[in-house]
């Protein structure tokens, strides 16, 4: 089956500065890989996804690589918030029938003033 | 909110009780999940429901039994379990279309406490 780690664990930066948080899986058949944020006490949610089909997405301050070759992908935030500190999961998955994703460890960001 | 609702949020279970987590959602998506969420590990699947049929057991001890009358609906029960089953359990629903991954969105969880 599919396997995610995810790096680093935990990620303290100052506010303004880039966070970068990396991933990789096993299965060459994964073709999914969303982000989700979670914060405190409260739901993980979607912040970005790519598809294996395209190797760059960018929404605003945040951007998402894809290196297939590799198996690896990474999420990257720039100019920092202190809204932005939550954890962080990467997922990878297969589109069709199933809809199974697989989720790495998690990234707890912090953003200090 | 999401369009996803579990309850109840908070639960307190004796080793020997029966209880059972509930999950709705109100999104007309055709596929429903229960995720287990311990401190310091990845969300781990557990189930997998697409139109009502489970199609993924993620090799989930029986004592976890999951229910799946309708396509909103997605119960969770729970029976002898064990301490180390205390954790958040979380539904999440997505439409699976074709050959189209769609976002997983996530209830608030329940958290679970085996004592």
């Amino acid at each position: 089956g599919e396997n995610v780690e995810q790096h680093p664990s935990t990620l303290s930066v100052q506010e303004g500065d880039s966070a970068v948080i990396k991933c990789t899986y096993s299965d060459s058949a994964s073709n999914y890989f969303p982000w989700y944020k979670q914060e405190l006490g409260k739901r993980p949610q979607l912040i970005i996804d790519i598809r294996s089909n395209v190797g760059e997405k960018k929404d605003q301050r945040i951007a998402v690589t894809l290196n297939k070759t590799a198996k690896h992908f990474s999420l990257h935030i720039t100019e920092t918030q202190p809204e932005d500190s939550a954890v962080y999961f990467c997922a990878a998955g297969r589109t069709g029938g199933g809809n199974k994703l697989t989720f790495g460890t998690g990234t707890q960001l912090k953003v200090e003033l | 909110e999401t369009g996803v609702t579990q309850t109840p949020r908070h639960l307190v279970m004796g080793m020997t009780n029966k209880k059972s987590l509930k999950c709705e959602q109100h999104l007309g998506h055709n596929a429903m999940y229960w995720y287990k969420q311990s401190a310091k590990k990845p969300l781990e699947l557990m189930f997998v429901y697409n139109f009502k049929e489970q199609t993924e057991n993620n090799s989930v001890p029986s004592r976890f039994s999951p229910e799946c009358p309708n396509s909103s609906h997605l119960f969770l029960h729970l029976h002898t379990l064990q301490p180390e089953d205390s954790a958040l359990y979380l539904c999440a629903s997505s439409q699976v279309a074709g050959q189209g991954n769609t976002e997983a969105f996530f209830g608030q969880g329940t958290r679970l406490t085996v004592v």
